[in-house]
């Protein structure tokens, strides 16, 4: 079965800075990924998703991710974060059991 | 229209109460799930329907029990609940329940059991 880690539950970055998420996959075969922003209390909007073709992949909210094979990773950048990037996200895999796991999540505080 | 609607957005019960969650899609979706989510952990797959039929049932006790009536709705009706149910309730829809689609949220119910 397909599974995801998030190695980072929490990140701080200062408003323009830049910004990465990790996010690293274990599957077989090639996978379908995303990551959803969950804000407070609300539920997940997709901000980008990976299916196949051009390994960078251009989300909402000048987000992009760029898939790695070989590192099977799936990081989440941004080059200059707003305060209303404040919120958790989830990178998720869809594997051979059509099913969409979740990591655990990285939570992100942007500070003034 | 793009959204997944869920009513109520609040819902506090009793554990002898009898309730139901309701999600609605007018996206032409054809599979619909409920996921749970606890504080500060991701969501968690219950059920999955695919064109109305339940496919998918992860284990999920006999009180929580789907609904699909037809292709724009889900419900969930939950019956003698503990108080380790208190959590996010998300539903979510996708055109169909395949790997090479995304799954499109609402933005849960709340539920408090006490």
């Amino acid at each position: 079965a397909q599974s995801v880690t998030q190695p980072d539950i929490h990140i701080t970055v200062s408003e323009g800075a830049s910004l990465e998420l990790r996010c690293n996959y274990s599957y077989g075969a090639t996978p379908y990924l995303f990551w959803y922003v969950q804000s407070p209390g609300q539920g997940l909007q997709l901000l980008l998703k990976y299916f196949s073709g051009d390994t960078l992949v251009q989300g909402i909210k000048g987000f992009e991710a760029e898939f790695k094979r070989s590192q099977s990773s799936f990081n989440l950048r941004k080059p200059s974060v707003h305060w209303s990037d404040a919120a958790e996200y989830f990178c998720a895999v869809v594997g051979g059991n059509e099913k969409l796991t979740f990591g655990t999540g990285t939570r992100l505080t942007i500070i003034p | 229209d793009t959204e997944v609607t869920q009513t109520p957005k609040h819902l506090v019960m009793g554990m002898t109460n009898k309730k139901s969650l309701k999600c609605e899609q007018h996206m032409g979706h054809r599979a619909m799930y409920w996921y749970k989510q606890k504080a500060k952990k991701p969501p968690e797959l219950m059920f999955v329907y695919s064109y109305e039929k339940l496919s998918i049932n992860e284990s999920v006790p006999s009180r929580f029990s789907p609904e699909c009536p037809n292709s724009s709705l889900l419900n969930l009706h939950l019956h003698a609940l503990q108080p380790e149910d208190s959590a996010l309730y998300l539903c979510a829809s996708s055109p169909r329940a395949a790997m090479n689609t995304e799954a499109f949220f609402g933005q849960g119910t709340r539920l408090t059991v006490v």
